[in-house]
């Protein structure tokens, strides 16, 4: 079945540092969408990306997906200590069923 | 506008019990999702309904687990009897509906309900 692979698992930056996790799908996705989850909290919607290409930002975050629309990445430029948590990316399969990755747990280290 | 609602929050239970969750979607929302999240791990879809119909159930264990979605609005998850692998947190989620009837795939989550099964 359709699999979405995450990396790193987990990541350790000095706060100022940049960070990038970097999703891949077995398919082609119609879009992909990225959560962030809080340590004890529960996901919460960043942003979708739809188009081939495509690169998105928001104040410090960079999203991109690629051009064959099979993988995206996520990048932060200087972490701080309120980016800590774990970044998933998700795509949808076939009658909208979306699947998680595993997740990038991000540790900034103030 | 109101968030997912879930509850309870926590339950601990022994193997071999029962247990069940509930969720109230946010308004208007019709497709309505249960995850469910192992330490560590990404949340995976368990099942997936558009209104009260299921869209998706391939990965809900059927032997102990079942949900059902009354009247497409809240939606309860049970399981019965559990086992020490079901210890999780389940998330429900809800996605609106688009103009054309396909779910935009933004998905909105609830708290969720940690289950801890000794």
């Amino acid at each position: 079945g359709q699999q979405v692979m995450q990396i790193p698992q987990y990541q350790h930056v000095q706060e100022g540092e940049d960070f990038t996790t970097y999703c891949n799908s077995s398919t082609t996705l119609s879009n992909i969408q990225w959560y962030k989850q809080r340590p004890g909290g529960h996901p919460v919607f960043l942003i979708q990306l739809v188009k081939s290409g495509e690169v998105k930002k928001q104040k410090r975050l960079t999203f991109q997906f690629g051009e064959a629309k099979k993988n995206s990445s996520l990048h932060i430029t200087a972490t701080q200590t309120t980016d800590v948590g774990t970044y998933f990316c998700a795509g949808p399969t076939g009658g909208f069923k979306t699947i998680f990755g595993a997740g990038t747990r991000l540790f900034v280290k103030a | 506008e109101a968030g997912v609602a879930q509850s309870p929050r926590y339950k601990i239970i022994e193997k071999r019990q029962s247990v069940a969750f509930w969720c109230n979607p946010i308004s208007g929302h019709a497709t309505l999702y249960w995850y469910q999240q192992i330490l560590g791990q990404g949340p995976k879809l368990l099942i997936q309904f558009q209104n009260n119909g299921v869209v998706d159930d391939s990965q809900l264990p059927k032997d102990r687990f079942s949900a059902e979605r009354l009247k497409g609005v809240d939606s309860t998850l049970k399981i019965q009897p559990a086992k020490l692998e079901d210890s999780a947190v389940y998330l429900c989620a809800s996605s609106p509906r688009t103009s054309g009837g396909a779910s935009t795939g933004e998905l909105f989550f609830g708290e969720g309900s940690r289950l801890t099964v000794l």
